[in-house]
């Protein structure tokens, strides 16, 4: 069973920059795109981007794309989203999801952007 | 970019109600939907993929269909630990879109 396990809830001041984790079990890791999807309090879900797992190949939301860099390693199975720039609208809970017919997803990472 | 739209945005029901949540997307997305339940202070779970598929774990009393671009949620029998909030989700080609939600509580 494929399990997609995210590094730890974040506090970080505005203009600061955060990087989350998002570690993937089992041996398909290369096979597959991951996305990250933000979640404000109250809001709808927000994509972000992906990276192909197999190639390093990225996608950005126009919204993000000059402050997210989403990146993977392949000798941990593990990607990685940093957020540049943050304010205080950037507090949210982020997420990691697999690609694939039934995709899967993390348990979230709060980021919170507070002076 | 695909865009989804879902209602009702909210919904008032009681144990044992049969309860329908749509969602259409602005072009087609073949059967590439996913239906998710969401409580406070969780990440979402996956119900329904691929427009119908139950997901492994998830009670038969929940199934999704398509109709072209419109895709529905159905829960029949309500239990008290199905009032939630509820997503779509397209996965078809990125970026991915959502649905904002639909807010199912008790009347």
């Amino acid at each position: 069973q494929v399990q997609l396990v995210q590094s730890g809830a974040e506090v970080k001041r505005p203009g600061a920059s955060v990087n989350v984790s998002c570690k993937a079990s089992g041996d398909s890791f290369i096979f597959y795109a991951l996305h990250w999807v933000r979640q404000a309090p109250g809001q709808r879900f927000e994509w972000m981007g992906r990276v192909n797992a197999g190639n390093g190949d990225t996608m950005y939301s126009q919204k993000f794309q000059d402050r997210v860099t989403i990146t993977r390693d392949t000798s941990t199975s593990t990607v990685y989203m940093e957020l540049s720039r943050l304010e205080s609208e950037d507090s949210a809970v982020y997420y990691c999801a697999r690609s694939g017919i039934n995709p899967i997803w993390g348990q979230g990472t709060l980021v919170t952007v507070s002076s | 970019d695909i865009q989804m739209t879902q209602s009702p945005s909210s919904l008032s029901a009681s144990v044992g109600d049969t309860v329908t949540i749509t969602c259409r997307a602005s072009q087609n997305i073949f059967s590439y939907l996913n239906w998710y339940q969401q409580k406070p202070g969780t990440a979402p779970r996956l119900l329904i993929y691929g427009a119908s598929h139950l997901q492994s774990g998830v009670p038969s009393r929940f199934s999704g269909s398509r109709s072209g671009t419109d895709f529905t949620l159905t829960i029949t029998s309500l239990q008290p630990d199905d009032f939630a909030t509820y997503y779509c989700h397209q996965n078809h080609i990125a970026p991915w879109a959502f649905g904002q939600g639909t807010r199912v509580d008790i009347k």
